[in-house]
């Protein structure tokens, strides 16, 4: 079983949508990222969030850190928004991936 | 550019060769990190500086692999003898001791 588990692995949506990506995780962590991967390799950090909730434009990502688990949600999403969202913990100073939820959004 | 570069961006190579990469990390970024992702996967952590001290290496990094940050800037990943598992992407990533990783465009390695 992996430290980190995603969930769904392949979502696809019509645009204007509301996404939920879920994140699980079964280690002790000090904070827990969110990247979104586009095609061709490039990563970009989302979030790093430890407690609560964070809110970036139509991007909001949520833990709870005594049930280990974490969502990211996308409002009204846009066919831009179509890439690997990836779930990585903290644990004692490096990051342990999730093997990424793959979203396409269609027009 | 400000960002994480990475350097050669694509890499094909014969099984039995020596490769090696380069990273130049964020300038003010003490942290650095190598990963390896395979198509379909998630990044796996291979090890990570802090300056030019190598803090940790993950058991994933063979004999064959060695990195290293002379000077606590840029770093390189060498493979010695590459074999057709070793293809992946080779992600780079730094950051400022505690914050957001900014990762690097990545060098992809095809091993034939």
């Amino acid at each position: 079983k992996n430290e980190v588990e995603q969930s769904p692995q392949n979502l696809t949506a019509q645009e204007g949508e509301f996404i939920t990506i879920n994140c699980s995780y079964s280690v002790g962590i000090s904070a827990l990222h969110w990247l979104q991967q586009h095609p061709g390799g490039g990563i970009v950090s989302l979030f790093m969030l430890s407690s609560g909730k964070k809110k970036h434009g139509r991007l909001i990502a949520t833990i709870n850190i005594q049930e280990k688990h974490s969502s990211l949600h996308i409002t009204a999403s846009h066919p831009r928004d179509s890439a690997v969202y990836i779930c990585a913990v903290i644990e004692t100073d490096k990051l342990i991936f999730g093997t990424g939820t793959r979203l396409q959004v269609f027009p | 550019d400000t960002g994480v570069s990475q350097d050669p961006r694509h890499k094909i190579t014969k099984r039995g060769q020596n490769v090696t990469f380069r990273c130049d990390p964020i300038s003010e970024h003490n942290r650095l990190y190598w990963y390896r992702q395979t198509l379909g996967q998630g990044p796996e952590f291979l090890t990570y500086f802090q300056n030019e001290a190598q803090l940790e290496k993950s058991r994933l990094l063979s004999d064959r692999f060695s990195a290293e940050r002379p000077k606590g800037s840029f770093s390189t990943l060498e493979i010695q003898r590459t074999e057709q598992g070793d293809s992946a992407m080779y992600l780079c990533a730094s950051s400022p001791q505690g914050e957001y990783e900014f990762f690097g465009p990545g060098t992809r390695l095809t091993v034939l």
